[in-house]
């Protein structure tokens, strides 16, 4: 089946930083998504980026799907980044479900 | 407003006892799932549904069942039977492909 990598799987930076985390998958995606999940487990939907880039303020996701990697950039990181990172994929008729990759374990320090 | 509930936040299994963890969605959408994840790994499938009275096994359904009577209401019980039960678990909901919604999901562990 496909498979879904995240690097780096732990990140550590000072309040401010910028970070690029990225997300390779081994075969063509339907659909990509990126989720952001907070210290108490609560996951929440960031970018639905099958190909292309999308902004949202401090946030912004590029996929090129031709080379089957996604990158997920966050700028002037604030604490409440903390978390865990992860991308998603749906692959080929997969009836909208998603294929995970293990994640990038942000923490972001005052 | 609208959004997916979990209950219980914490749920305490003996050995051998089935368990039974609830998610109810108020957002009228058709899909929904229920994954497991463990201490730092990504999450995994184990049940969805896309119709009422309809539902598939995911990647690792053995030990678990789950029932879709109603639209809003897609429980998942823990049986005796999964031999290693602890562990987070989240119920999603989506209307097609995007939309993904999480509930605030359910720890589960053995005792």
């Amino acid at each position: 089946g496909i498979q879904v990598e995240q690097s780096p799987p732990d990140l550590i930076l000072q309040e401010g930083a910028n970070s690029t985390l990225r997300c390779n998958f081994s075969d063509s995606v339907n659909n990509l998504q990126w989720f952001h999940q907070n210290p108490w487990g609560q996951l929440i939907n960031l970018f639905y980026i099958p190909s292309g880039t999308k902004q949202n303020g401090r946030l912004s996701a590029t996929t090129v799907a031709t080379e089957r990697y996604s990158l997920l950039y966050i700028s002037s990181s604030q604490t409440t980044d903390s978390g865990v990172y992860f991308c998603a994929v749906e692959h080929g008729d997969s009836n909208y479900q998603l294929i995970w990759g293990a994640g990038t374990k942000l923490i972001i320090k005052p | 407003d609208g959004g997916i509930t979990q209950s219980p936040k914490y749920l305490f299994r003996k050995e051998g006892q089935n368990v039974t963890l609830s998610c109810e969605q108020n957002l009228n959408h058709d899909a929904m799932y229920w994954y497991r994840q463990d201490p730092g790994q990504g999450l995994r499938l184990i049940y969805y549904s896309q119709i009422v009275n309809d539902f598939q096994k995911g990647d690792i359904a053995e030990g678990y069942s789950v029932s879709r009577e109603k639209k809003e209401s897609f429980p998942l019980t823990v049986t005796s039977a999964q031999k290693n039960p602890t562990a987070f678990y989240l119920c999603a909901s989506t209307l097609g492909s995007y939309g993904y919604t999480f509930g605030s999901g359910t720890r589960l562990t053995v005792v």
